[in-house]
C-alpha cells in the first residue's frame, strides 16, 4: 500500500492568495483527519471525515479554513485567503475504525509570506 | 475535556543509555494510549499502542504500559539508539461515536549522541 499520499510537499506563497492542500487516503480506511503542527501550538486537530461526512470540525481556525471530502479516496483543505499566521505543516492521516491506529501522511509544509 | 501530558523536553542521552519519557493523561471512561514518533521532515507513525488498563505496548525494542490507577503510559527504552532520535507524541483517543479524535502531547524531542 502506498500510504497517505499528501501534495505539494512544499508551498509557497503570498498573503492574501488561495492556498489548496490534496490528501489521498489509504484504501478502505473511512475515518479522515486533518491536522497543523507549529512549534507554538504543537499538533492541533482541525477536522475529521467519517465516509466522506465532516464530523467534527471544531477546530478550524476560521472562516478562511474550508475542507471537502467529495468521495473516499481524495480530501482538500483549503485557505483563502491565506496569511502569515497560517505557516504551518499540514498533516492528513488516515484510519479503518474507531479507536486504531492513525496512519499519517508526509505532510505539506506551508509557508505564507 | 481529555488532556495528554508530557515531559518536557528536549532529552539528550548517550547511546546505549536508559530511556523513560512520562506520559498522564486526564479523560473519562477508558480511552486507548499510543506513542506516536516523528522523525526528522516526515509524518508521525504509530511506536506502539495500548487498549486497556494493564496492557502492555511494546515494539523496537521500546515498552510502555497502560496504568490507570496512575493515569500514566511511560515509554521506556532499555538501551538507544543513535537513529531513536526523533519526536515522541503520545495520545489518547476514547473512541466514542462522537468522534476518533487523537488528543497529543506537546511532543518529546530525543537526541542519542554516539
Amino acid at each position: 500500500d502506498a500510504g497517505v499520499i499528501q501534495s505539494p510537499r512544499h508551498e509557497v506563497t503570498e498573503m492574501g492568495q488561495e492556498v489548496t492542500l490534496r490528501c489521498k487516503p489509504i484504501s478502505g480506511h473511512d475515518y479522515l483527519f486533518w491536522y497543523r503542527q507549529t512549534m507554538m501550538r504543537g499538533l492541533e486537530l482541525l477536522i475529521y471525515f467519517n465516509n466522506n461526512v465532516p464530523i467534527d470540525d471544531s477546530g478550524m481556525p476560521e472562516d478562511r479554513f474550508s475542507a471537502k471530502m467529495p468521495n473516499a479516496s481524495f480530501s482538500t483543505l483549503k485557505i483563502q485567503p491565506s496569511e502569515p499566521r497560517d505557516s504551518a505543516v499540514y498533516f492528513c492521516a488516515s484510519s479503518f475504525s474507531t479507536p486504531d491506529t492513525q496512519y499519517f501522511g508526509p505532510g505539506t509544509r506551508l509557508t505564507v509570506l | 475535556g481529555d488532556s495528554v501530558t508530557q515531559m518536557e523536553g528536549p532529552v539528550t542521552l548517550s547511546e546505549e543509555a536508559f530511556l523513560t519519557i512520562n506520559c498522564t493523561y486526564t479523560a473519562t471512561g477508558y480511552p486507548s494510549l499510543f506513542w506516536y514518533v516523528q522523525y526528522p521532515g516526515e509524518g508521525l507513525q504509530l511506536l506502539l499502542k495500548a487498549t486497556k488498563a494493564d496492557d502492555k505496548g511494546s515494539n523496537k525494542g521500546f515498552e510502555a504500559t497502560y496504568r490507570k490507577e496512575t493515569t500514566s503510559f511511560h515509554l521506556e527504552k532499555g538501551s538507544v539508539q543513535v537513529s531513536d532520535s526523533a519526536v515522541y507524541f503520545c495520545a489518547l483517543t476514547r473512541g466514542e461515536t462522537s468522534g476518533s479524535r487523537l488528543t497529543f502531547g506537546e511532543g518529546t524531542q530525543l537526541t542519542v549522541n554516539p
